[in-house]
Protein backbone atom coordinates (compact mmCIF):
# COMPACT_ATOMS: atom_id res chain seq x y z
CA UNK A 1 0.00 0.00 0.00
CA UNK A 2 1.61 2.81 -1.30
CA UNK A 3 -0.58 5.88 -0.21
CA UNK A 4 -0.25 8.95 -2.50
CA UNK A 5 3.01 8.87 -4.89
CA UNK A 6 4.07 12.05 -7.16
CA UNK A 7 5.93 11.96 -10.26
CA UNK A 8 8.73 13.81 -10.69
CA UNK A 9 10.34 14.15 -7.02
CA UNK A 10 12.09 17.04 -8.46
CA UNK A 11 12.56 19.12 -11.94
CA UNK A 12 13.87 22.52 -13.27
CA UNK A 13 12.40 23.87 -16.63
CA UNK A 14 12.58 26.70 -18.63
CA UNK A 15 10.18 29.54 -19.25
CA UNK A 16 7.71 28.42 -21.82
CA UNK A 17 8.31 24.58 -21.39
CA UNK A 18 5.41 22.70 -20.53
CA UNK A 19 5.33 19.35 -18.28
CA UNK A 20 3.18 17.13 -16.44
CA UNK A 21 2.85 16.44 -12.73
CA UNK A 22 1.14 12.91 -11.73
CA UNK A 23 -0.38 12.03 -8.76
CA UNK A 24 -1.16 8.40 -7.90
CA UNK A 25 -3.35 6.71 -5.25
CA UNK A 26 -3.86 3.47 -4.30
CA UNK A 27 -6.73 4.16 -1.53
CA UNK A 28 -9.80 4.05 -3.94
CA UNK A 29 -10.61 7.51 -2.76
CA UNK A 30 -12.45 9.75 -4.52
CA UNK A 31 -11.37 13.24 -3.95
CA UNK A 32 -8.00 13.76 -5.23
CA UNK A 33 -6.65 17.61 -5.01
CA UNK A 34 -3.50 20.10 -6.01
CA UNK A 35 -1.65 22.29 -3.84
CA UNK A 36 1.23 24.68 -4.11
CA UNK A 37 3.35 25.65 -1.51
CA UNK A 38 5.34 29.25 -1.17
CA UNK A 39 6.74 30.31 1.94
CA UNK A 40 4.90 32.29 4.47
CA UNK A 41 1.62 31.37 2.63
CA UNK A 42 1.10 27.46 3.52
CA UNK A 43 -1.10 25.22 0.72
CA UNK A 44 -2.86 26.55 -1.48
CA UNK A 45 -4.93 24.66 -3.85
CA UNK A 46 -4.43 24.94 -7.27
CA UNK A 47 -7.65 22.51 -8.70
CA UNK A 48 -9.31 19.52 -7.29
CA UNK A 49 -11.42 16.25 -8.16
CA UNK A 50 -14.88 15.02 -6.55
CA UNK A 51 -14.57 11.88 -8.77
CA UNK A 52 -13.28 10.75 -12.10
CA UNK A 53 -13.98 12.27 -14.97
CA UNK A 54 -14.39 15.81 -12.61
CA UNK A 55 -12.37 18.38 -11.84
CA UNK A 56 -12.65 21.76 -10.22
CA UNK A 57 -10.97 25.35 -9.76
CA UNK A 58 -9.13 25.99 -6.08
CA UNK A 59 -8.22 29.11 -5.16
CA UNK A 60 -4.58 29.41 -7.31
CA UNK A 61 -5.63 27.91 -10.62
CA UNK A 62 -4.35 30.53 -13.45
CA UNK A 63 -1.54 28.85 -15.64
CA UNK A 64 -2.62 24.93 -14.43
CA UNK A 65 -4.78 22.39 -15.75
CA UNK A 66 -5.58 19.38 -14.84
CA UNK A 67 -7.39 15.87 -15.90
CA UNK A 68 -8.99 13.03 -13.61
CA UNK A 69 -9.71 10.61 -16.55
CA UNK A 70 -8.71 7.30 -13.86
CA UNK A 71 -9.75 7.07 -10.25
CA UNK A 72 -6.33 6.63 -9.00
CA UNK A 73 -4.78 9.50 -10.84
CA UNK A 74 -4.43 12.77 -11.01
CA UNK A 75 -2.51 14.89 -13.23
CA UNK A 76 -1.75 18.81 -13.14
CA UNK A 77 -0.33 20.21 -16.51
CA UNK A 78 2.04 23.84 -16.84
CA UNK A 79 1.23 24.30 -20.82
CA UNK A 80 3.93 27.24 -20.46
CA UNK A 81 6.13 27.04 -17.57
CA UNK A 82 6.81 31.01 -15.75
CA UNK A 83 9.19 32.00 -12.88
CA UNK A 84 5.85 32.47 -10.75
CA UNK A 85 5.50 28.53 -10.66
CA UNK A 86 8.86 27.69 -9.14
CA UNK A 87 6.92 26.29 -6.01
CA UNK A 88 7.02 22.85 -3.88
CA UNK A 89 3.33 21.06 -5.80
CA UNK A 90 1.96 18.75 -3.36
CA UNK A 91 -1.14 16.08 -4.43
CA UNK A 92 -3.38 14.55 -1.96
CA UNK A 93 -6.86 12.47 -1.74
CA UNK A 94 -9.60 12.03 0.96
CA UNK A 95 -12.44 9.37 1.09
CA UNK A 96 -14.52 12.23 3.44
CA UNK A 97 -12.61 14.39 5.13
CA UNK A 98 -9.02 13.48 6.37
CA UNK A 99 -6.67 14.12 3.41
CA UNK A 100 -3.44 12.26 2.62
CA UNK A 101 -0.17 14.18 1.53
CA UNK A 102 2.09 12.41 -1.13
CA UNK A 103 5.83 13.39 -0.72
CA UNK A 104 6.06 16.68 -3.22
CA UNK A 105 7.27 17.71 -6.20
CA UNK A 106 9.69 20.28 -6.13
CA UNK A 107 9.32 22.37 -9.56
CA UNK A 108 12.26 25.27 -10.38
CA UNK A 109 11.30 27.90 -13.43
CA UNK A 110 14.21 29.87 -14.46
CA UNK B 1 -11.05 32.95 -0.30
CA UNK B 2 -11.40 31.41 3.15
CA UNK B 3 -9.56 33.73 5.81
CA UNK B 4 -7.88 31.01 8.46
CA UNK B 5 -5.42 32.90 10.50
CA UNK B 6 -2.31 31.06 12.29
CA UNK B 7 -0.76 32.51 14.83
CA UNK B 8 1.89 32.76 16.11
CA UNK B 9 3.63 32.69 12.47
CA UNK B 10 6.60 31.00 14.64
CA UNK B 11 8.00 30.42 18.27
CA UNK B 12 10.85 28.65 20.31
CA UNK B 13 10.20 26.57 23.40
CA UNK B 14 12.29 25.08 25.65
CA UNK B 15 12.66 21.12 25.97
CA UNK B 16 10.23 20.53 29.02
CA UNK B 17 8.08 23.44 28.62
CA UNK B 18 4.60 23.80 27.55
CA UNK B 19 3.01 25.67 25.00
CA UNK B 20 -0.25 26.51 22.36
CA UNK B 21 -1.18 28.37 19.27
CA UNK B 22 -4.23 29.67 17.42
CA UNK B 23 -6.28 28.93 14.12
CA UNK B 24 -8.41 31.28 13.78
CA UNK B 25 -11.29 30.43 10.94
CA UNK B 26 -14.79 31.90 9.63
CA UNK B 27 -17.68 31.14 12.17
CA UNK B 28 -20.35 30.46 9.15
CA UNK B 29 -20.93 27.25 6.86
CA UNK B 30 -18.46 25.36 9.59
CA UNK B 31 -18.23 21.35 8.54
CA UNK B 32 -14.65 20.70 10.13
CA UNK B 33 -11.19 21.71 11.28
CA UNK B 34 -8.24 20.02 10.36
CA UNK B 35 -4.71 19.86 12.68
CA UNK B 36 -1.95 18.72 10.14
CA UNK B 37 1.75 18.23 11.70
CA UNK B 38 4.33 18.96 8.88
CA UNK B 39 8.09 18.36 9.08
CA UNK B 40 10.41 19.73 7.08
CA UNK B 41 11.31 17.39 3.79
CA UNK B 42 8.01 15.69 4.39
CA UNK B 43 4.44 15.69 3.83
CA UNK B 44 1.54 16.86 6.19
CA UNK B 45 0.28 14.11 8.35
CA UNK B 46 -3.21 14.86 9.89
CA UNK B 47 -2.81 15.19 13.49
CA UNK B 48 -6.78 15.98 14.22
CA UNK B 49 -10.00 16.45 12.90
CA UNK B 50 -12.79 18.24 14.91
CA UNK B 51 -16.62 18.86 13.86
CA UNK B 52 -18.24 20.06 17.08
CA UNK B 53 -17.99 22.54 19.00
CA UNK B 54 -15.98 22.12 22.40
CA UNK B 55 -14.29 18.99 20.91
CA UNK B 56 -11.49 18.41 22.13
CA UNK B 57 -8.85 15.79 20.79
CA UNK B 58 -5.78 14.22 22.15
CA UNK B 59 -2.95 12.38 20.59
CA UNK B 60 -0.04 11.78 23.27
CA UNK B 61 1.34 15.49 24.68
CA UNK B 62 -0.71 17.22 21.82
CA UNK B 63 -3.88 18.32 22.54
CA UNK B 64 -6.42 20.72 20.06
CA UNK B 65 -9.86 22.86 21.36
CA UNK B 66 -12.41 23.55 19.20
CA UNK B 67 -14.46 26.73 19.06
CA UNK B 68 -17.32 27.04 16.30
CA UNK B 69 -18.63 30.03 17.72
CA UNK B 70 -16.47 32.81 18.00
CA UNK B 71 -14.42 30.51 15.07
CA UNK B 72 -10.89 29.86 17.17
CA UNK B 73 -8.99 26.46 17.83
CA UNK B 74 -5.86 25.73 19.89
CA UNK B 75 -3.45 23.14 19.53
CA UNK B 76 -1.52 22.80 22.80
CA UNK B 77 2.03 20.63 23.23
CA UNK B 78 2.86 19.26 27.09
CA UNK B 79 6.01 19.14 28.01
CA UNK B 80 7.40 20.03 24.50
CA UNK B 81 10.58 17.82 23.13
CA UNK B 82 12.85 18.08 20.27
CA UNK B 83 10.77 15.69 17.95
CA UNK B 84 7.54 18.06 18.40
CA UNK B 85 9.80 20.67 16.20
CA UNK B 86 7.22 21.13 13.00
CA UNK B 87 5.19 23.20 10.96
CA UNK B 88 1.57 23.19 12.64
CA UNK B 89 -1.32 24.26 9.92
CA UNK B 90 -5.00 23.59 10.61
CA UNK B 91 -7.08 23.91 8.08
CA UNK B 92 -10.54 25.01 7.54
CA UNK B 93 -13.47 22.42 6.11
CA UNK B 94 -16.46 23.36 4.17
CA UNK B 95 -15.97 20.62 1.77
CA UNK B 96 -12.34 21.23 0.79
CA UNK B 97 -9.55 22.79 2.86
CA UNK B 98 -8.33 26.33 3.34
CA UNK B 99 -4.89 26.18 4.56
CA UNK B 100 -3.59 28.17 7.26
CA UNK B 101 0.49 28.96 7.02
CA UNK B 102 1.22 27.49 10.08
CA UNK B 103 3.18 28.06 13.25
CA UNK B 104 5.74 26.98 13.21
CA UNK B 105 7.76 25.28 16.41
CA UNK B 106 11.30 24.83 17.06
CA UNK B 107 12.12 23.28 20.44
CA UNK B 108 15.39 23.79 22.15
CA UNK B 109 17.27 20.99 23.80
Amino acid sequence: NAGVTQTPKFRVLKTGQSMTLLCAQDMNHEYMYWYRQDPGMGLRLIHYSVGEGTTAKGEVPDGYNVSRLKKQNFLLGLESAAPSQTSVYFCASSYVTEQYFGPGTRLTVT
Amino acid sequence: ILNVEQSPQSLHVQEGDSTNFTCSFPSSNFYALHWYRWETAKSPEALFVMTLNGDEKKKGRISATLNTKEGYSYLYIKGSQPEDSATYLCAFNDYKLSFGAGTTVTVRA
